[in-house]
């Protein structure tokens, strides 16, 4: 699987736009860019996934240039709940069927902060 | 729809026992992985079922194993324990192998 590399930490406002950008150069032509949340003590919880260009649904967007070496999770108008480690993962993954049988590789992940 | 249980969920040993976790899927998925998670080592995947077979390993000693029943429920085992099994361990099901995973709320075992 693609190794992926994100900041260790970042720290926000609340009501800003949060920007978290995970590089993963050796991304192979079937890998797909999933994102997980993940809060002390809880498992982790799928934010969203793509493969390419941009992708949006209710809590965040996902943006992947054309080169899909590095993608960016972007979370609008962020509050205190937020404060999570965010994870970027690169692997093959059957979106919508398929037999590929992957395993998660996680990162260290990112610490966001998010200040009142 | 009920979510990933896992049972128990918090559970102290000491060395050289075994341990076994439970964790029950969300109803009508098939395939369920296991992970560890530690300070020092974050998420690291141990492995992966997918009717009642395992398809997937991480890079874990044999001491770590699992299973998987007809009804999709997994088990994981831990033999001999050491101190550095102490973790919480994550159980994640999905309807097929790799598609989106719904985490439990994990297992924390403590070794002493």
């Amino acid at each position: 699987l693609a190794k992926t590399t994100q900041p260790i930490s970042m720290d926000s406002y609340e009501g800003q736009e949060v920007n978290i950008t995970c590089s993963h150069n050796n991304i192979a032509t079937n890998d797909y860019i999933t994102w997980y949340q993940q809060f002390p003590s809880q498992g982790p919880r799928f934010i969203i996934q793509g493969y390419k260009t941009k992708v949006t649904n209710e809590v965040a967007s996902l943006f992947i240039p054309a080169d899909r070496k590095s993608s960016t999770l972007s979370l609008p108008r962020v509050s205190l709940s937020d404060t999570a480690v965010y994870y970027c993962l690169v692997g093959e993954i059957a979106a919508a069927g398929g037999t590929s049988y992957g395993k998660l590789t996680f990162g260290q992940g990112t610490i966001l902060t998010v200040h009142p | 729809k009920a979510g990933v249980t896992q049972t128990p969920r918090y559970l102290i040993k000491t060395r050289g026992q075994q341990v076994t976790l439970s964790c029950s899927p969300i109803s009508g998925h098939r395939s369920v992985s296991w992970y560890q998670q530690t300070p020092g080592q974050g998420l690291q995947f141990l492995f992966e079922y997918f009717s009642e077979t395992q398809r997937n390993k991480g890079n874990f000693p044999g001491r770590f194993s699992g299973r998987q029943f007809s009804n999709s429920r997994s088990e994981m085992n831990v033999s001999t324990l050491e101190l550095g099994d102490s973790a919480l361990y994550l159980c994640a099901s999905s309807l097929r192998p790799y598609n989106e995973q719904f985490f439990g709320p994990g297992t924390r075992l403590t070794v002493l």
